[in-house]
C-alpha cells in the first residue's frame, strides 16, 4: 500500500526563521516519484518540486531545500529565511510508476507572522 | 494560455440533484485526472484518465462517474450527490501519465457544497 505521512498539521514562524517540513512516504516498488506542492490562501496548488526514486541528490532553490533520504522514506522540505509570503498548505505527494495514481499528504499549514 | 479550467467554481445544490462539473484543457494532455480535497485529509484521487475512453478508478470513486469521449474535456458527474461530497475539487492534467518528465497541472478548484 502507498501513503504519505506529514505529521505536522500547522506550523507557526516568525519571519526569518528556518522552517523544515517533514514527509515520510511507504511504497513498496522501487521506482517512484516524490513531489512537494504548495496551496496558497488563494486555494490554488502550486508545483514546487519533483524527485524520482533513483535521484537521492538534495536540491536547492533559492530559499528552498529539499532533503531526499530513501534509508528514511523521507523527503524532507526545508525553508530558510521564512517570509509572509510563504504562509500556506504544503502538500507532499507520491506517484508509484506502476499504477499511475497520486497519493498526497495531509498537509502542513504554514503560518509565517511579520 | 496554457490552463486547466474548472466550472462552475462554487456551487450550492441539494442531496439527490445530479451535478456534472466539467474540466477543460488546452494543452493536448493526455492524463487527466480528478481530486477532492478535505479537511485533514489532503487530495485524494477520484478518477484518472490515461487517454481518451481510457478511465480508471482512484481511491475514491464511490458516488462519482466520470468519462472522456474527447482529449480535451474530463467531466466529473455526481448522479446523485450527498453531503458527504460536500469537497473542494480539482481537475489535473499532463502530457501523459505522470512521470518525472512532465508536470501536473491543476485547475482552480471547484468548491461543492450539498446540503
Amino acid at each position: 500500500a502507498q501513503k504519505v505521512t506529514q505529521a505536522q498539521t500547522e506550523i507557526s514562524v516568525v519571519e526569518k526563521e528556518d522552517v523544515t517540513l517533514d514527509c515520510v512516504y511507504e511504497t513498496r516498488d522501487t521506482t517512484y516519484y516524490l513531489f512537494w506542492y504548495k496551496q496558497p490562501p488563494s486555494g490554488e496548488l502550486v508545483f514546487l518540486i519533483r524527485r524520482n526514486s533513483f535521484d537521492e541528490q538534495n536540491e536547492i532553490s533559492g530559499r528552498y531545500s529539499w532533503n531526499f533520504q530513501k534509508s528514511t522514506s523521507s523527503f524532507n522540505f526545508t525553508i530558510t529565511a521564512s517570509q509572509v509570503v510563504d504562509s500556506a498548505v504544503y502538500f507532499c505527494a507520491l506517484l508509484v510508476y506502476n499504477f499511475n495514481k497520486f497519493y498526497f499528504g495531509s498537509g502542513t499549514k504554514l503560518n509565517v507572522k511579520p | 494560455e496554457a490552463q486547466v479550467t474548472q466550472n462552475p467554481r462554487y456551487l450550492i445544490t441539494v442531496t439527490g440533484k445530479k451535478l456534472t462539473v466539467t474540466c477543460s484543457q488546452n494543452m493536448n494532455h493526455e492524463y487527466m485526472s480528478w481530486y477532492r480535497q478535505d479537511p485533514g485529509l489532503g487530495l485524494r484521487q477520484i478518477y484518472y484518465s490515461m487517454n481518451v475512453e481510457v478511465t480508471d478508478k482512484g481511491d475514491v470513486p464511490e458516488g462519482y462517474k466520470v468519462s472522456r469521449k474527447e482529449k480535451r474535456n474530463f467531466p466529473l458527474i455526481l448522479e446523485s450527490p450527498s453531503p458527504n461530497q460536500t469537497s473542494l475539487y480539482f481537475c489535473a492534467s499532463s502530457l501523459n501519465r505522470v512521470t518525472i518528465d512532465n508536470e501536473q497541472f491543476f485547475g482552480p478548484g471547484t468548491r461543492l457544497t450539498v446540503l
